[in-house]
């Protein structure tokens, strides 16, 4: 079986600093990581994904992720945050089944 | 925009009746995933389909059904609904079911019971 876990419900950040959403993950095989954004009333978009090769992941918006097999963790991080970063994200795993499960999300407040 | 299309937006209806939520994936995709998104459950995968044909079922009740048509849009029939299937329903869609890629996700469908 598969799992995420995002630790943080909420993680507060001021405008400019750097940004840290954590994930770890638990997956037989060889893991598919995927960070995804939610807007209010909106669909999950896709940000950033790891498949193979090079551990640091560039995506959308200026994310990344860095993929670390030994700790089984896939944290989002961004250089300097932005108010409209603020949204909900989501961590999802998948294996051999292309069944992603998702974590719970973690809400991601920007202050100005 | 995603490509994915849902309806409806918004869906307001009693106990015990029955709705049907309609997903039309993004052009070429085959596979259509549907999630069940709550404020206590998280994101919750119900039920896979490829080119017509059913390929993973997850936390789908008995009273929840979908198919897939052969011009490959989706629907999810929900009957005999209580309070507790309150909540915003996601199609997805992605190219292939062996694909490593992404999820594109419609808007949702919010489903109100009262």
């Amino acid at each position: 079986a598969q799992s995420v876990a995002q630790p943080e419900d909420q993680v507060n950040v001021a405008e400019g600093n750097p940004l840290t959403v954590k994930c770890t993950y638990s997956v037989s095989g060889n893991p598919y990581l995927f960070w995804y954004v939610q807007y209010p009333n909106r669909g999950l978009q896709f940000l950033l994904k790891y498949i193979t090769g090079d551990n640091l992941v560039k995506g959308s918006y200026g994310f990344e992720a860095e993929f670390n097999k030994s700790q089984t963790s896939f944290h989002l991080k961004k250089p300097s945050a932005l108010v409209s970063d603020s949204a909900l994200y989501f961590c999802a795993v998948r294996d051999g089944s292309y069944i992603p499960t998702f974590g719970r999300g973690t809400s991601l407040i920007v202050h100005p | 925009d995603s490509g994915v299309t849902q309806t409806p937006k918004h869906l307001i209806t009693a106990t015990g009746q029955r709705v049907t939520l309609r997903c039309s994936p993004r052009s070429g995709d085959l596979s259509v995933y549907w999630y069940q998104q709550s404020l206590d459950q998280g994101l919750q995968f119900l039920i896979q389909y490829y080119n017509g044909e059913e390929r993973a079922k997850g936390n789908i009740l008995e009273r929840f059904s979908a198919q897939q048509f052969p011009d490959l849009h989706s629907e999810l029939n929900l009957s005999s609904l209580e309070l507790g299937d309150s909540a915003l329903y996601f199609c997805a869609s992605s190219g292939t079911t062996g694909s490593t890629g992404e999820l594109f996700f419609g808007e949702g469908s919010r489903l109100t019971v009262l």
